[in-house]
């Protein structure tokens, strides 16, 4: 149980499109998920959370209308990269918590690497 | 100096081999959680613990509260273990956000 997943894996696109990337959880119900970003070889960074039904809150410095949250049901939220650029290359991977459990558990996609022309 | 600091940050060993990795944190939390991340990218959830020792196969993880400090073991390492495996907390103020440490980068020889 507690799978999540992320849809595409991998991305390539040319600057300036807009590239989706979905979040779902498979086998519960997602009260909250996060979206991390993560360059090579450092951690991971929050970039926001995204309640059921609610707007998303961004972390300092997360550009919101640069990175549009939508957690319309209990098992999807979307990233959308929006006017993507080079420099917005990174691996980003969501997680989500299960209402019905431990409120700090968090359980985490495979992430979408993506890459801009 | 970070939340969270992990030490070492790169380690390699031998097939066989008893590792530890150790995790020191700075701020109260509810929670700590032990993550692996393989080169593929996913992050797969180890352990999460708030008092004393939890096993998973050849997976220990240790957290002594008063300390601020928390141990992860592998007995009898295996190349598979290789992997990043990173430690995060949940702090008692904003307790569903996590803040992670900078990993620590495992290597297991055959």
């Amino acid at each position: 149980g507690a799978v999540v997943s992320q849809h595409p894996s991998w991305v390539i696109c040319k600057s300036g499109t807009s590239v989706k990337i979905e979040c779902r959880s498979l086998d519960f119900q997602a009260t909250t998920m996060f979206w991390y970003r993560q360059f090579p070889k450092q951690s991971l960074m929050l970039m926001a959370t995204s309640n059921e039904g609610s707007k998303a809150t961004y972390e300092q410095g997360v550009e919101k209308d640069k990175f549009l949250i939508n957690h319309a049901s209990l098992t999807l939220s979307t990233l959308t990269v929006t006017s993507a650029h080079p420099e917005d290359s990174s691996f980003y991977i969501c997680s989500a918590r299960d209402g019905g459990r431990a409120y700090n558990e968090q359980f985490f996609g495979p992430g979408t690497r993506l890459t801009v022309l | 100096k970070n939340e969270v600091e992990q030490s070492p940050q790169n380690l390699t060993a031998q097939e066989g081999e008893f590792i530890t990795i150790n995790c020191s944190y700075s701020v109260g939390i509810s929670a700590l959680h032990w993550l692996q991340q393989h080169p593929g990218g996913g992050i797969v959830s180890l352990f999460m613990l708030s008092s004393g020792k939890k096993k998973h196969g050849r997976l220990i993880a240790t957290i002594n509260i008063q300390e601020k400090h928390s141990s992860l073991h592998i007995t009898a390492s295996h190349p598979r273990d290789s992997a990043v495996y990173i430690c995060a907390v949940s702090p008692i103020q904003g307790a569903q956000k996590l803040v992670f440490g900078q990993g620590t980068r495992l290597t297991i020889n055959p």
